[in-house]
């Protein structure tokens, strides 16, 4: 059973440039969630989505960010015209579509690099 | 809203020893999870324990134990017999379980633990 899977592993990017992180949740789980951790800081909640439906995008920043989960495919977070402060390691993790379920299960993360 | 604090940005222990871990957490909910979470060089996020608020007994993972006191929202890690492969930042994290769709992990700001052989 393979884990939650994120790509690339590694993005670099200039500024003003468009950036697409990808991830694929565990077999069957249909919760999504994305975090952002600054260097030397711990992650922070971006976004909660379920298929097709964000239930909860209160860390997401008013502008330039997007989030996805289609029916079908991977999630899919959106960073337009990113500038230097967007540099982070972007984890996602998944859960599965339980009452009461309430472990989530981490991806290896995507380093973005704005320079 | 909730937060969590740790207060030691580094802590070290020789191998063979043990080591607590600090953690406080601030929330207004009777019911919610917490968790200890480490992440070594790899920067893969690896769950090590989890406690439910509404359980008093402590858990227990093989070395890792924690110590949950509820009235003084203290939930510190405890590390017996430390190993190399111990050394990681280490992240307690808290998870509401009262509001449907409320179900996003605050981080703390992470203890490095540095094992000295």
């Amino acid at each position: 059973n393979a884990g939650v899977m994120q790509n690339p592993r590694h993005l670099v990017r200039r500024r003003g440039q468009e950036a697409r992180l990808r991830c694929s949740p565990m077999k069957g789980h249909s919760h999504v969630y994305w975090y952002r951790q600054l260097p030397e800081e711990g992650l922070k909640f971006m976004v909660y989505l379920q298929k097709e439906n964000i239930i909860d995008e209160s860390g997401m920043p008013k502008e330039r960010f997007s989030a996805e989960f289609p029916k079908e495919g991977p999630s899919i977070l959106r960073i337009q015209q990113v500038v230097r402060g967007d540099s982070a390691a972007y984890f996602c993790a998944s859960s599965p579509p339980l009452a009461g379920a309430y472990e989530q299960y981490f991806g290896p993360g995507t380093r973005l690099t704005v320079t | 809203a909730q937060t969590v604090t740790q207060s030691q940005p580094e802590m070290s222990v020789q191998e063979a020893e043990t080591v607590t871990l600090s953690c406080t957490y601030d929330t207004s909910e009777s019911d919610y999870y917490l968790f200890w979470y480490k992440q070594p060089p790899s920067r893969q996020m690896i769950l090590v324990i989890r406690q439910e608020a509404y359980k008093q007994q402590n858990a227990t993972e093989n070395r890792f134990s924690v110590n949950f006191q509820k009235a003084a929202k203290s939930f510190s890690l405890k590390i017996s017999d430390s190993q190399l492969g111990d050394a990681a930042m280490y992240f307690c994290a808290y998870r509401s379980v009262s509001n449907f769709g409320n179900e996003k992990l605050t981080f703390g700001t992470g203890t490095r633990l540095t094992i000295i052989p």
